[in-house]
């Protein structure tokens, strides 16, 4: 069971150029969501999709883009990438029927330069 | 609104020593309570979750948390850390009604565990 997969794994990126995460899940989960970790922050959720079809903003969004076009695939998007983008992002889905337990991918560390 | 907070970034610890990661939250209503681990280049799994009947919950390996509904607490215990416990602790709180999970997931600032042999 592979569960959630993210890619790259890391990547560094020029400030300005266009950057999209990739984000799959194999569980089925309805719901997906795409958080940023920082130091001394903890996760901050980015963006989030309660089923396919929609999506959502969290805590901090600007900047960022989300797409949800099946229930698979939850790619997050910069579409000009700043420094203060430069941070290890994870994707998550999770399973209402376990109290929104949410599982995550291992995560994608981003370098903005 | 709801906030979860982790009074300790770091704890550090001797090997077979106890300790307690401390989490606090606050919400108007009821909650979900969740601690997950993250490992060295990993991503967050999850350690245990309390969202009804018994307020001591436990893990496969060793970990105990406590839900305290007046002191809006959820901390995290073990009687005997290990070398492998090292990590980062994560407390979370969702909120829910009618047994129905909804709104979202709440991090804590997170907790170092560093064990020390």
């Amino acid at each position: 069971i592979a569960g959630i997969t993210q890619a790259p794994t890391s990547q560094i990126l020029a400030a300005g150029r266009r950057m999209t995460l990739r984000c799959t899940q194999d569980m089925r989960h309805n719901a997906m969501y795409w958080y940023r970790q920082d130091l001394g922050l903890g996760l901050r959720l980015i963006h989030y999709s309660n089923t396919a079809g929609t999506t959502g903003k969290g805590e901090v969004p600007d900047g960022y883009s989300v797409s949800r076009a099946n229930t698979d695939d939850f790619p997050l998007t910069l579409a000009s990438a700043v420094p203060s983008q430069t941070s290890v992002y994870f994707c998550a889905s999770s399973d209402p029927k376990t109290g929104g337990v949410q599982y995550f991918g291992a995560g994608t560390r981003l370098s903005v330069l | 609104a709801q906030s979860v907070t982790q009074l300790d970034s770091q704890v550090p610890v001797f090997e077979e020593a106890p300790v307690e990661l401390r989490c606090n939250y606050s919400s108007s209503v009821s909650v979900y309570l969740f601690w997950y681990v993250q490992y060295p280049n990993q991503g967050l799994q999850l350690l245990l979750k309390y969202l009804s009947g018994s307020t001591l919950v436990e893990s496969i390996n060793g970990f105990e948390a406590e839900f305290n509904k007046s002191q809006t607490s959820f901390h995290l215990r073990k009687p005997s850390v290990h070398i492998s416990d090292t990590a980062e602790y994560f407390c979370a709180a969702r909120l829910y009604a009618g047994g129905t999970s909804y709104g979202k997931l709440t991090f804590g600032q997170g907790t170092i565990l560093t064990v020390h042999p």
